[in-house]
C-alpha cells in the first residue's frame, strides 16, 4: 500500500523569503508524484508532477520539486515567497503499474503555507 | 474550456437520507474520480469511473455508489446518512493519458 507523509502540518514564511515543504512516501513499487495547492474555499491545483526523466521538476507559480528515490522524498521549495502562496498544500502519489485508467491518488494530510508580510 | 463543474455547492442533510451530488468534466475527459476530503485533512479516493466502467474504489462502505453516464458526467450517491459523512466531496476529470487530474470546486456536505 502506499502512504504519504508531509512532515509539517503548518509553514509560516515571510514574505520573499524561500521555503520548502516537505514530502516523504512509501511504496513498494515505483510511483508519479504530485503536488497540489488548494486555496481556501476552492477545489485542487496542479503544481507540478514527476512521472520520469529528470528528478527536478519545475512547475507553475515559480515551484519546483527534487524527486529522490534513495530518500523517497518529494520536496516542494520556491526560492521567493508571496502573499498569494498563502494555500493548502498536498503532496500526492498514484502507481503507475496498475489497470490502464486506474489513477488512485493517495494525499497527504497536508501543509498550510502562510506567508508573513 | 469550462473546467470541472460540481452541483450543489452546499447541501444540508439530516442522519439517515440520502444525497446525490452531480460531476460534469472537461470537455473530452473521459476519466472521474471522486475523493472525500473532511475538514483538516487530505483528500481520501472514493471511486473512479473511466468510460463507464468503475477503474478503482476506495476504502468506503458500501452506502456509497457512483456511476458515470454516456456523455461521461457522474453521480455520487451516498446512502443512510452518518455524521461523519460531513465533508467536501471533490470530483476530478482527467484524459488518463496525461496523469493530470482537474479538481471541481467541490460541493460541502453537512449531515446534522
Amino acid at each position: 500500500a502506499q502512504s504519504v507523509t508531509q512532515l509539517d502540518s503548518q509553514v509560516p514564511v515571510f514574505e520573499e523569503a524561500p521555503v520548502e515543504l516537505r514530502c516523504n512516501y512509501s511504496s513498494s513499487v515505483s510511483v508519479y508524484l504530485f503536488w497540489y495547492v488548494q486555496y481556501p474555499n476552492q477545489g485542487l491545483q496542479l503544481l507540478l508532477k514527476y512521472l520520469s526523466g529528470s528528478t527536478l521538476v519545475k512547475g507553475i507559480n515559480g515551484f519546483e520539486a527534487e524527486f529522490n528515490k534513495s530518500q523517497t522524498s518529494f520536496h516542494l521549495r520556491k526560492p521567493s515567497v508571496h502573499i498569494s502562496d498563502t494555500a493548502e498544500y498536498f503532496c500526492a502519489v498514484s502507481d503507475p503499474i496498475s489497470n490502464f485508467g486506474n489513477e488512485k491518488l493517495t494525499f497527504g494530510t497536508g501543509t498550510r503555507l502562510t506567508i508573513i508580510p | 474550456d469550462a473546467g470541472v463543474t460540481q452541483s450543489p455547492t452546499h447541501l444540508i442533510k439530516t442522519r439517515g437520507q440520502h444525497v446525490t451530488l452531480r460531476c460534469s468534466p472537461i470537455s473530452g475527459h473521459k476519466s472521474v474520480s471522486w475523493y472525500q476530503q473532511v475538514l483538516g485533512q487530505g483528500p481520501q479516493f472514493i471511486f473512479q469511473y473511466y468510460e463507464k466502467e468503475e477503474r478503482g474504489r476506495g476504502n468506503f462502505p458500501d452506502r456509497f455508489s457512483a456511476r458515470q453516464f454516456p456523455n461521461y458526467s457522474s453521480e455520487l450517491n451516498v446512502n443512510a446518512l452518518l455524521l461523519g459523512d460531513s465533508a467536501l466531496y471533490l470530483c476530478a476529470s482527467s484524459l488518463v493519458t496525461t496523469y493530470e487530474q482537474y479538481f471541481g470546486p467541490g460541493t460541502r456536505l453537512t449531515v446534522t
